[in-house]
């Protein structure tokens, strides 16, 4: 069965502690591993797409990277306004988008 | 106004009353989303549009009906619905099916009493 399982549930960081959130991903025939940032009160702001092992997407102080069974957001030198709800999803063969239930991020300046 | 535009933002509502959410989407795409969003939950697909055609009914109660009138409008028309069905709703376009950079709208808080 496909499946997507973040870690943390919630990470809290001081203001500059750099840190990575985790995807694993369960999938038959990777077609694509997505990330994106939801805030409170608004909906999900897309982020990276991945398609392949190795491969890796940088914004900002934001950094994705991808193996055969997880990807990692690194994040470098974070600030508040970092603070959010990160959401990764993975869609395989069948075309269908699997969504984790999301890692919570909060910065304390 | 660009973007992906949905109303109300907030919506209470009793288990016998008929209500709808509204989706509006600026960006020229063909294929639009519902999206029910549960606290600690993954987001779960409730329908698929593609082309003002519906393309997925993930198992969806009957009390939720979709209205695709254009590309550029979708509707979630609710009645009768549960305390359950509490939520945030969203929609979300994308430039076709099958491309999931997906642009969400802020959604609609919808709390059944």
């Amino acid at each position: 069965e496909d499946q997507v399982t973040q870690s943390p549930e919630a990470l809290r960081l001081q203001e500059g502690e750099s840190s990575s959130l985790n995807c694993s991903y369960t999938v038959s025939g990777l077609r694509g591993l997505f990330w994106y940032r939801q805030d409170p009160g608004k909906g999900p702001e897309f982020l990276f797409t991945l398609y392949s092992a190795g491969e890796e997407k940088e914004k900002e102080r934001l950094k994705a990277t991808l193996t055969k069974k997880e990807s990692f957001l690194h994040i470098t030198a974070p600030k508040p306004e970092d603070s959010a709800t990160y959401l990764c999803a993975v869609t395989g063969s069948n075309y269908q988008l699997i969504w984790g239930a999301g890692t919570k991020l909060i910065i304390k300046p | 106004e660009t973007g992906v535009t949905q109303t109300p933002r907030h919506l209470v509502m009793g288990m016998t009353n008929k209500k709808s959410l509204k989706c509006e989407q600026h960006l020229g795409h063909n294929a639009m989303y519902w999206y029910k969003q549960s606290a600690k939950k993954p987001l779960e697909l409730m329908f698929v549009y593609s082309l003002e055609e519906r393309v997925e009914n993930n198992s969806v109660p009957s009390r939720f009906s979709p209205e695709c009138p254009n590309s550029s409008h979708l509707f979630l028309h609710l009645h009768t619905l549960q305390p359950e069905d509490s939520a945030l709703y969203l929609c979300a376009s994308s430039q076709e099916r099958g491309w999931y950079g997906y642009t969400f709208g802020s959604g609609t808080r919808l709390t059944v009493v």
